[in-house]
Parts: C-alpha cells; sequence; structure tokens
C-alpha cells in the first residue's frame, strides 16, 4: 500500500513564525503536492513538485515556498505565518500525470 | 481554465438507498481523467473512481459507478446499498495529461440509518 505520511496532524503557530510541514510518501512516485482545504473552497493547489528539486506554483503559491531535496519528501514553508493561513493542508503524490493522487493525512495548522 | 463544479453542497440519503452525486466541469481537453475522491470525517482522503475520457465504458467499483456523458461534460457518481460508512466530503476531480488535478468544492453525504 502506498503510504504518505505528514509531520504533524495539529500545529499552532504564532503570527510571523517560520512553518515547516513535511510529507514524505514511501512509493517512489515522481510527483508530489501540497494542497490548502477550506470549507466551500474544496482543495487549492499551493504547489507541486514533479522531480528533485523541481518545483511549480499552483495556484494559491503567495506566502508559501516549498522544497524537494529528495524524491520522497517534499517540504511546505511558510516563511512568516499570517492568520489567514489558518488552514487544513494536505500532502499527495501520484506515480506521474494522470494516476491516482495519495493523499496524506493533514495538518490543521492554526495561526494565532 | 478548467473548472469543476458540485452543485450540490449537502446530500443525504437512506441506509441501503441509492444517492447521486452530480459533477460537471469545463475543459477544451478531448483527453483528460476524472476522479471522484472520498473523505470521511477526521480521515484520509481516499480514490473512490477513476475514469479516462477516452473510454466510453463507465467506471465502476463495486457499489460505486460513474455516469459519465462526455459531450455534455458530465460525471456523476451512483452509490448503491448505501452504508453508514459512506458518510463523507466526496470530491470530484479533473486532470488533464502533464496538468494538475482540478477539484471542486465538496458534497457532503450524510447516510441516514
Amino acid at each position: 500500500d502506498v503510504k504518505v505520511t505528514q509531520s504533524s496532524r495539529y500545529l499552532v503557530k504564532r503570527t510571523g513564525e517560520k512553518v515547516f510541514l513535511e510529507c514524505v510518501q514511501d512509493m517512489d512516485h515522481e510527483n508530489m503536492f501540497w494542497y490548502r482545504q477550506d470549507p466551500g473552497l474544496g482543495l487549492r493547489l499551493i504547489y507541486f513538485s514533479y522531480d528533485v528539486k523541481m518545483k511549480e506554483k499552483g495556484d494559491i503559491p503567495e506566502g508559501y515556498s516549498v522544497s524537494r531535496e529528495k524524491k520522497e519528501r517534499f517540504s511546505l514553508i511558510l516563511e512568516s505565518a499570517s492568520t489567514n493561513q489558518t488552514s487544513m493542508y494536505l500532502c499527495a503524490s501520484s506515480f506521474t500525470w494522470g494516476y491516482t493522487q495519495y493523499f496524506g493525512p493533514g495538518t490543521r495548522l492554526t495561526v494565532l | 481554465a478548467q473548472t469543476v463544479t458540485q452543485s450540490q453542497p449537502e446530500m443525504s440519503v437512506q441506509e441501503a438507498e441509492t444517492v447521486t452525486l452530480s459533477c460537471t466541469y469545463d475543459t477544451s481537453e478531448s483527453d483528460y481523467y476524472l476522479f471522484w475522491y472520498k473523505q470521511p470525517p477526521s480521515r484520509q482522503m481516499i480514490l473512490v473512481i477513476r475514469q479516462e475520457a477516452y473510454k466510453q465504458q463507465n467506471a465502476t467499483e463495486n457499489r460505486f459507478s460513474v455516469n459519465f456523458q462526455k459531450a455534455a461534460k458530465s460525471f456523476s457518481l451512483k452509490i448503491s446499498d448505501s452504508q453508514l460508512g459512506d458518510a463523507a466530503m466526496y470530491f470530484c476531480a479533473y486532470s488533464s495529461p502533464a496538468q494538475k488535478l482540478v477539484f471542486g468544492q465538496g458534497t457532503r453525504l450524510t447516510i441516514n440509518p
């Protein structure tokens, strides 16, 4: 079974803090994704990566950055957390385009 | 840009009955993929069913089936013999080759015992 894990299920941070969310997949997938999930808005893509050290902006990249130094690990970074970044963050991976995306359990981030 | 619309924010159904969730999408591509994902309360998002646009036959997975109408750009999910464990948020999603996945807003399905 494909396994996608995220470093925390719940996280509480203060405004202005630097926040790291980590995601690890164990199936040698090429593609990895970070989404933000808000009620009524579905899932919105923040960033994705199709190879090590490669990244592409999604629909809402402002205020976020990413890092993929190893194939299995994809990190989302909030350089200076703000209250409007309070949300559920989902990581996903897939073998390649058009294939099923496998999701992690999510990190519920609260920024105070 | 491609868009996916789920017009039913909430649905409910009696246990053992059948329910259909609606999804429409907008695209100018001819080759693409469609998905239904399920997100149970406080649990991981998982794939329910996947359809390749070039395949005319509707995909099925046990009690889950789709009605794929390519010309109408419609991709509805039918759940037969609904069970309590089917209660979840259901997301319809679209992807064309080498493109990102685009999600609908989701439909919250409640199963009444």
